[in-house]
């Protein structure tokens, strides 16, 4: 692994049902994130982590939920997915406050139907 | 409300310049960043800015006015994998990063 890893890369879901999104890094950043990006709209934060044990909410967090159990680990549940959860995900994670910024995942593409 | 606007679309030819404007209007302010976002792929970071000013990085450049809240992105001698969304991000008072929506560059030959 070399920087952040997420699976799955792409998903269709049936409105309900549970599902989590995984995210690993090795990069033994302290600070981790999850964004939504849908089109015509900027990155908006669901939920973020900066430190392992701590986590806050972002700008969307509402039927999401997050844990962050260690410093490589921070997965995202929908309890119960709906379509407008329909959207590509991506996780980061950064370095407390450096100027280079965050680095991206590769993505999850989720379809709830 | 936190805000960052930047232009939708933009066409530029082959070995041009173009450059691609970004405003913002946020709760503090701790940098400005541009990343690059090819399609269906991650941002990848570009540059940073926290002081006023110019800051090049070969065929990219990055500028920043703290006062009037306002940056740009330069490319020079554009190539066609430059195709992609730009996207500039402002970072607040909570270093939390606000994000504009993208600007989809299109490189025609």
């Amino acid at each position: 692994i070399a920087g952040i890893t997420q699976a799955p890369t792409s998903q269709i879901l049936a409105a309900g049902r549970r599902m989590t999104l995984r995210c690993t890094q090795d990069m033994r950043h302290n600070a981790m994130y999850w964004y939504r990006q849908d089109l015509g709209l900027g990155l908006r934060l669901i939920h973020y982590s900066n430190t392992a044990g701590t986590t806050g909410k972002g700008e969307v967090p509402d039927g999401y939920s997050v844990s962050r159990a260690n410093t490589d680990d921070f997965p995202l549940t929908l309890a119960s997915a709906v379509p407008s959860q329909t959207s590509v995900y991506f996780c980061a994670s950064s370095e407390g406050h450096e100027p280079g910024g965050y680095t991206f995942g590769s993505g999850t593409r989720l379809t709830v139907v | 409300g936190q805000n960052i606007d930047q232009p939708t679309e933009m066409t530029a030819t082959e070995g041009a310049i173009v450059q691609i404007n970004c405003t913002y209007q946020t709760s503090g302010f701790n940098g400005l960043f541009w990343y690059q976002q090819h399609a269906g792929e991650a941002p990848t970071f570009l540059s940073y800015n926290v002081l006023d000013g110019l800051e090049e990085k070969g065929r990219f450049s990055s500028f920043l006015s703290r006062s009037k809240g306002y940056s740009y992105l330069l490319l020079k001698e554009l190539q066609m994998k430059d195709s992609a969304s730009y996207l500039c991000a402002c970072r607040d008072s909570n270093y939390q990063l606000i994000w504009g929506a993208g600007t989809k560059l299109i490189i025609k030959p």
